[in-house]
């Protein structure tokens, strides 16, 4: 069994603040990391594909870093405003071909 | 004009009932798939097709089933619903499979409760 873990659960922050989270991912076998914006009743969205270590990603207000060897991945938000409100899912793409998430941090942004 | 589409939105049924939820993706991609969402927000693959054949099947009970008729579709099939399977199902599919970089794009999900 994959462990795919991310943290915190949840945050909350004011509209200004800049904020970032975790991905936690085996270190053996990887070939991806994928991560993805989920806003409430509606349906995942990707953001980044990540798959070399040392990778960073930049998407306006988002970016992303990779770190393979030790297993982790970061999502920076600068800046957050309410409408990046949403769950953030990262997804590891080991040697099996698909995707295994985490269980998403949970952002809130408010005014 | 929707490029994952799924149908219905929400199915309320009795247990023991047998339900279809329809996938159809307008993106010309090869690879489809299945995921549940579980109780605890948690998304889990089920199936993944790839140009009709199967190439993922996780360890689900074989109520349920999957049939692909092309690749643009992917309909799950229920037998004999259960309680625990009140869930929300979601349809995605992916350029290919096996490419480190085939982004998944999701459907709005299906809300499935079991009475």
């Amino acid at each position: 069994i994959l462990n795919v873990e991310q943290s915190p659960q949840s945050l909350h922050v004011q509209e200004g603040d800049s904020t970032n989270f975790t991905c936690s991912f085996p270190s053996s076998n990887f070939y991806a990391l994928h991560w993805y914006r989920w806003e409430t009743a509606k349906s995942p969205e990707a953001l980044f594909v990540m798959t070399l270590n040392g990778d960073e990603k930049k998407k306006g207000r988002i970016s992303a870093t990779l770190n393979t060897k030790e297993g982790y991945s970061y999502l920076y938000i600068k800046g957050s405003q309410p409408e990046d409100s949403a769950t953030y899912l990262c997804a590891f793409k080991g040697g099996g071909n698909k995707l295994t998430f985490g269980t998403g941090t949970q952002l809130k942004v408010e005014l | 004009d929707t490029a994952v589409s799924q149908t219905p939105k929400y199915l309320v049924t009795q247990m023991g009932n047998d339900k279809s939820i329809k996938c159809e993706q307008n993106l010309g991609h090869d690879t489809m798939y299945w995921y549940k969402q579980d109780s605890k927000k948690f998304l889990k693959i089920m199936f993944s097709y790839n140009n009709k054949e199967l190439i993922i099947n996780e360890t689900v009970p074989n109520r349920f089933s999957p049939k692909s008729p092309d690749k643009a579709h992917l309909n799950l099939h229920i037998n004999s619903l259960e309680l625990g399977d009140s869930a929300v199902y979601f349809c995605a599919s992916s350029p290919g499979w096996q490419g480190v970089r085939d982004t998944q794009y999701f459907g709005p999900g299906t809300r499935l409760t079991v009475l």
